[in-house]
């Protein structure tokens, strides 16, 4: 069974521009988190798509947005980047059913903002 | 507020030695408890995980231990070898939300 997909694995941008990042879940996964991966900070909860609802979001600004497609593929758009938006994003999926459960990781998007 | 606290930030033990990594928590409501192990250039992978009805769970060479009374658990790896060497996040998530706290983070390094 294919693992977690993320594209773009690496990619630099500067700062106003903006970037969309896509994930393909495990087959057969219906919900697909999204986290940000900082030194330091761990990983924060972005959101968490669940048959193209979002479903739970995390604290950060509206510049981060995401969406589910109706076969479980994300994506989350980042716009206006900041420095600080510099970071590994990584997509989980999984079940979803019952809710909480394993996460299963992709290696991640890392992201620099010059 | 970080809702997941961990620590130590660093762990260095000998090949064959216990490695002992804690978490607290503060939300009474989580009630799903997994670590995660991560190597360089790879997303985290679940190494076990526990629910708070019982106070220990042994899966090989790791356990965890939980203490809801003082909301606590921690990451115990027996016998701990070369390749056990990465960064290792505990996790809590509740009220059947698949919103996961993650705490900062533990780098081990298991010298041979």
């Amino acid at each position: 069974k294919a693992g977690v997909t993320q594209t773009p694995r690496y990619l630099i941008k500067t700062r106003g521009q903006q970037v969309t990042l896509s994930c393909s879940p495990i087959s057969g996964h219906r919900s697909v988190s999204w986290y940000q991966q900082t030194p330091g900070q761990g990983l924060q909860f972005l959101f968490e798509y669940f048959s193209e609802t979002q479903r739970n979001k995390g604290n950060f600004p509206g510049r981060f947005s995401g969406r589910q497609f109706s076969n479980s593929r994300s994506e989350m758009n980042v716009s206006t980047l900041e420095l600080g938006d510099s970071a590994l994003y990584l997509c989980a999926s999984s079940a979803g059913t019952p809710d909480t459960g394993e996460l299963f990781f992709g290696e991640g998007s890392r992201l620099t903002v010059l | 507020q970080q809702q997941v606290k961990q620590s130590p930030q660093s762990l260095i033990v000998q090949k064959g030695g216990i490695s002992i990594i804690n978490c607290a928590y503060e939300n009474t409501a989580f009630d799903y408890f997994p670590w995660y192990q991560q190597f360089p250039g790879k997303g985290p992978a679940l190494l076990i995980a526990i629910r708070p009805d019982v106070s220990e769970k042994k899966e090989g060479r790791f356990t965890i231990s939980f203490n809801k009374s003082a909301k606590q658990f921690s990451l115990h790896i027996m016998d701990s070898q070369p390749g056990d060497s990465a960064t290792y996040f505990c996790a809590a998530s509740g009220n059947n939300f698949n919103k996961f706290y993650f705490g900062s983070g533990t780098k081990l390094n298991v010298k041979p």
